[in-house]
C-alpha cells in the first residue's frame, strides 16, 4: 500500500487562481514527519515545508499554506494567486521512525498565464 | 552555504560502460541519500549512509549499483556495466541527524545509456 498518496496527477490552473494539491498519508507512528518539496522544470528538488505530528497548526508562508489534519491523514497544499513561475511537480513525504522517506508520486502542476 | 553538489551534471554513456556519479553532501549533515526519478517508477530511494556507514541498500536494484562514503564530505554511486534501463536522474540528498530530518537535494545527474 502507498504510504503517501497524491491523488492528483496533473492540475492545470489560470494564473492567479488558488490551487490545492492533496496528500494523504498512511502511518501507524504516533511520531512522524511531514514534508512537500517542488521540482520546477529545472529539476532540482527544492524543500519547502516539514510539519511533525504533534504539530496541527496551519501554516503560512506568503502564498503557500498547509492544512494538517491527523483526523483524516491529509496533508494539504495550498497556493494563493497562483503565478507562472509555481508551475512545477510537488512532492508530499512522509517520514516515521529511522531516515527513510516515503514520497508521494507527484502532482504536476501548470499556471497557464 | 554550499548546497549537496553533484557531479556530472549530465553523463552520456554506452552501454557497459562503468559510470561514476560524485555526491559532496552539505557540510555538518551525517547522512546521506541517494535516489534514482524516472518516469516510471518515480522517485526510488537506492542507499543511505549514516556516519559515513550504509545502513539501508535493500533499494539498489542489482549487483551492477554500488555506492561508497569513504569520508564524511563524499559519496559515489558507480554502476558497472551501465544499461539502458540506468537511464534516470540520480539525486543525492544529506540531512543532519538520522531521525526525521530534512533531507536536502543536489541538482541530480541526469545519466544517458545508450
Amino acid at each position: 500500500a502507498q504510504k503517501v498518496t497524491q491523488a492528483q496527477t496533473e492540475i492545470s490552473v489560470v494564473e492567479k487562481e488558488d490551487v490545492t494539491l492533496d496528500c494523504v498519508y498512511e502511518t501507524r507512528d504516533t511520531t512522524y514527519y511531514l514534508f512537500w518539496y517542488k521540482q520546477p522544470p529545472s529539476g532540482e528538488l527544492v524543500f519547502l515545508i516539514r510539519r511533525n505530528s504533534f504539530d496541527e497548526q496551519n501554516e503560512i508562508s506568503g502564498r503557500y499554506s498547509w492544512n494538517f489534519q491527523k483526523s483524516t491523514s491529509s496533508f494539504n497544499f495550498t497556493i494563493t494567486a497562483s503565478q507562472v513561475v509555481d508551475s512545477a511537480v510537488y512532492f508530499c513525504a512522509l517520514s516515521e521512525e529511522g531516515n527513510q522517506f516515503y514520497f508521494g508520486t507527484g502532482t504536476s502542476l501548470t499556471v497557464i498565464p | 552555504d554550499a548546497g549537496v553538489i553533484q557531479s556530472p551534471r549530465h553523463e552520456v554513456t554506452e552501454m557497459g560502460q562503468e559510470v561514476t556519479l560524485r555526491c559532496k553532501p552539505i557540510s555538518g549533515h551525517n547522512s546521506l541519500f541517494w535516489y534514482r526519478q524516472t518516469m516510471m517508477r518515480g522517485l526510488e530511494l537506492l542507499i543511505y549512509f549514516n556516519n559515513n556507514v550504509p545502513i539501508d541498500d535493500s533499494g539498489m536494484p542489482e549487483d551492477r549499483f554500488s555506492a561508497k562514503m569513504p569520508n564524511a564530505s563524499f559519496s559515489t554511486l558507480k554502476i558497472q556495466p551501465s544499461e539502458p534501463r540506468d537511464s534516470a536522474v540520480y539525486f543525492c540528498a544529506s540531512s543532519l541527524g538520522i531521525l526525521r530530518e530534512t533531507q536536502y537535494f543536489g541538482p541530480g545527474t541526469r545519466l544517458l545509456v545508450l
